[in-house]
């Protein structure tokens, strides 16, 4: 299996300021057939599903505030929030689809 | 739009069989483009993807390993949906299970809390 490892576990962010999140790969994601990176960032807050944001690793889904953007190569990847607004505040997790079993990592939690 | 729609027992008794029937809008289960994936979370586990079919002029099936021996996910096209059946449950298997669409998980479920208690 491939082991994805998330960074930082939690952050607090003020509003209008930045945040990073690290996800690293234990395997090389690169799609050939497309020259992407088979790497997704979801948000989930509580009582909710995973909310799609970033898939091929920077490609924003349909309704993604463009505050959100992915970028990365081969094995490490990261997702920044520009300006970090109230309701951001949630868990995302990256996850892996360059193979089954598909993989996630363990999840970043942000505050305010 | 891509809707799913999730049904199913809240609670099972180990050793029992978990059920869960994901219902599709949008979208065909039989699309020569999709695939569809059951998914499930849990504290000690985190989000842990179960399997997933697809159909590529025949069924495909594709399961983790750990879940195997247990697991069947298997579409119903007359109703337009996909379940999955997980047998010999124990107390390890109480999760919130959910139903995704894609490779990269574009649309979800809602989500079934299942228990595995006695």
């Amino acid at each position: 299996d491939i082991v994805m490892t998330q960074s930082p576990d939690s952050l607090a962010v003020s509003p209008g300021e930045r945040a990073t999140i690290n996800c690293k790969s234990a395997h090389n994601l690169l799609y050939s057939s497309n020259n992407k990176y088979s790497l997704a960032w979801y948000q989930q807050k509580p009582g909710q599903p995973p909310k799609l944001l970033i898939y091929w690793a920077s490609t924003r889904d349909s309704g993604v505030p463009d505050r959100f953007s992915g970028s990365g190569s081969g094995t490490d990847f990261t997702l920044t929030i520009s300006s970090l607004q109230a309701e951001d505040v949630a868990v995302y997790y990256c996850q892996q689809y360059f193979l089954t079993p598909f993989t996630f990592g363990g999840g970043t939690k942000v505050e305010i | 739009q891509v809707q799913l729609q999730q049904s199913g027992q809240g609670l099972v008794k180990p050793s029992q069989t978990l059920s869960l029937t994901c219902a599709i809008s949008g979208d065909s289960v039989s699309s020569n483009s999709a695939a569809w994936n059951w998914v499930r979370q849990s504290p000690s586990r985190g989000l842990e993807w179960l399997g997933r079919i697809y159909y590529r002029s025949s069924w495909i099936e594709d399961y983790a390993v750990s879940m195997r021996s247990r697991i069947t996910i298997s579409p119903d096209t007359s109703k337009n949906q996909f379940s999955l059946h997980l047998n010999s449950v124990t107390p390890e298997d109480t999760a919130i299970y959910y139903c995704a669409s894609g490779w990269a998980l574009f649309h979800w479920g809602q989500g079934t809390l299942v228990t595995v208690s006695s």
